[in-house]
């Protein structure tokens, strides 16, 4: 098992450029959520979805869009960068609610300059 | 609302200290509690998990009991190493939540 991948690993974008980060897992999870977590600072829901063709907002949505049309795949859209969206971005998923916990990704490390 | 609190760092000790990062949470009902650790440059990975009230979690000699009383879920470790030096992150979920909820995390450097 891979687990949850994520790519690229590291990209720079020019202010009004626009990205896909990529976000996989092969655990056949329902559950799937983005981050931000910029430096020094704890984890920031984006978005987040129970299941395939289902999308919900978290705590900091603006400025990114997603789509869930597999099982497997959570991809994160930005449209229009902003400096302000500098951070490192983790995807994760978990199986169910509960006591379930969730399996993170290595992150993807975003400058937007 | 529901929350978890974590005491603020950096904690800084010496290799082979006792260790302990305090976390409450505000809640209602009973959630499942955890923590997770990360180490740089890296994503988080679960530590430990408690499902109910008096369970103690443990792993890698890290332990954290699930105390409803005092809505409290301790991580300790009797003897710290470098290599436990990462941000570590108390947090909370629902039998029916799609979410966790997570504390600001505490970053811990452990000195040689």
């Amino acid at each position: 098992n891979a687990g949850v991948t994520q790519t690229p690993k590291f990209r720079i974008l020019k202010i009004g450029q626009s990205m896909t980060l990529q976000c996989t897992q092969d655990m056949n999870h329902n559950y799937m959520y983005w981050y931000r977590q910029d430096p020094g600072m704890g984890l920031k829901l984006i978005y987040y979805s129970v299941g395939a063709g289902i999308t919900d907002k978290g705590e900091v949505p603006n400025g990114y869009n997603v789509s869930r049309s597999t099982t497997e795949d959570f991809p994160l859209r930005l449209e229009l960068a902003a400096p302000s969206q500098t951070s490192v971005y983790f995807c994760a998923s978990s199986p169910q609610a509960g006591e379930y916990e969730q399996y993170f990704g290595p992150g993807t490390r975003l400058t937007v300059t | 609302g529901n929350s978890v609190t974590q005491m603020e760092g950096p904690v800084t000790l010496s290799e082979e200290a006792f260790l302990t990062i305090n976390c409450t949470y505000t809640a209602t009902g009973y959630p499942s509690l955890f923590w997770y650790v990360q180490y740089p440059g890296e994503g988080l990975q679960l530590l430990l998990k408690a499902t109910k009230a008096d369970d103690k979690g443990s792993n890698k000699g890290f332990e954290a009991t699930y105390r409803k009383e005092t809505t409290s879920f301790h991580l300790e470790k009797g003897s710290v190493q470098v290599s436990d030096s990462a941000v570590y992150f108390c947090a909370l979920r629902y039998s029916s939540a799609s979410k966790i909820i997570f504390g600001s995390g505490t970053r811990l450097s452990i000195r040689p």
